[in-house]
């Protein structure tokens, strides 16, 4: 089956341009997470979601990023008003988050936003 | 707060030899450990994945232990291959919450 897909694959915004990414998930899954990945670092944890509750936004960098997942399915993530530090890769992942699938997360490509 | 450190942080090797990978996480309250594999530019592959009361897991060359009460995992790949060329990271999965922390990475070349 499909895996996890993200659009777009690159971003190039100007400063203080608002900008969207989109992370569709694996059919069925319930838990989708998003993660920054500066250049040459692992990823840091944004935002989780089960179904379409926001159950943990710890990770969000700053009010300027905003994650929203309305029918529990398609989740869409939304930095307002970039900056240089934002350019970063956002990766999506889905999951069946249960203790049968041992909790598995699933990856899509990532999005590369750079932010000039 | 969770902390994960991977070392080393790069990795050169000739081609056909054993290597371990190690991961150490400061919380031992975990669901599960996971190794993934990046290549450049791309997103990230899962290689094997270990709850929290097992203690290793094999997939072809590569197994993986864990040593929850330690805060300790590595990643063995047998007979290296230049394919195996990438960057590998692991990620532990917290209780409470499901906030997944990662480490860095290990960047491995296997020379031809």
């Amino acid at each position: 089956g499909a895996g996890v897909s993200q659009s777009p694959r690159y971003k190039v915004a100007k400063r203080g341009q608002d900008v969207a990414l989109r992370c569709d998930p694996i059919s069925g899954h319930v838990s989708l997470f998003w993660y920054q990945q500066a250049l040459g670092q692992g990823p840091e944890f944004l935002t989780y979601f089960q179904n379409e509750a926001q159950l943990d936004k710890s990770g969000l960098p700053s009010d300027r990023f905003f994650a929203e997942r309305p029918e529990g399915s398609v989740s869409t993530l939304k930095i307002q008003r970039t900056q240089q530090e934002d350019s970063a890769v956002y990766l999506c992942a889905s999951s069946l988050m249960t203790s049968r699938d041992s909790y598995e997360q699933y990856f899509g490509p990532g999005t590369r936003l750079t932010v000039t | 707060k969770q902390e994960v450190t991977q070392i080393p942080a790069a990795l050169s090797v000739p081609e056909g030899e054993n290597l371990v990978l190690n991961c150490s996480f400061t919380d031992s309250a975990i669901y599960n450990l996971q190794w993934f594999r990046q290549d450049p530019g791309k997103g990230l592959t899962s290689l094997l994945l270990i709850q929290s009361s097992q203690r290793e897991q094999t997939s072809g060359r590569l197994n993986a232990s864990l040593d929850k009460s330690s805060g300790r995992s590595t990643l063995y790949i047998a007979a290296s291959q230049p394919g195996d060329s990438a960057t590998y990271l692991c990620a532990v999965l917290n209780t409470g919450g499901f906030k997944t922390i990662f480490g860095a990475g290990t960047r491995l070349f296997v020379k031809a």
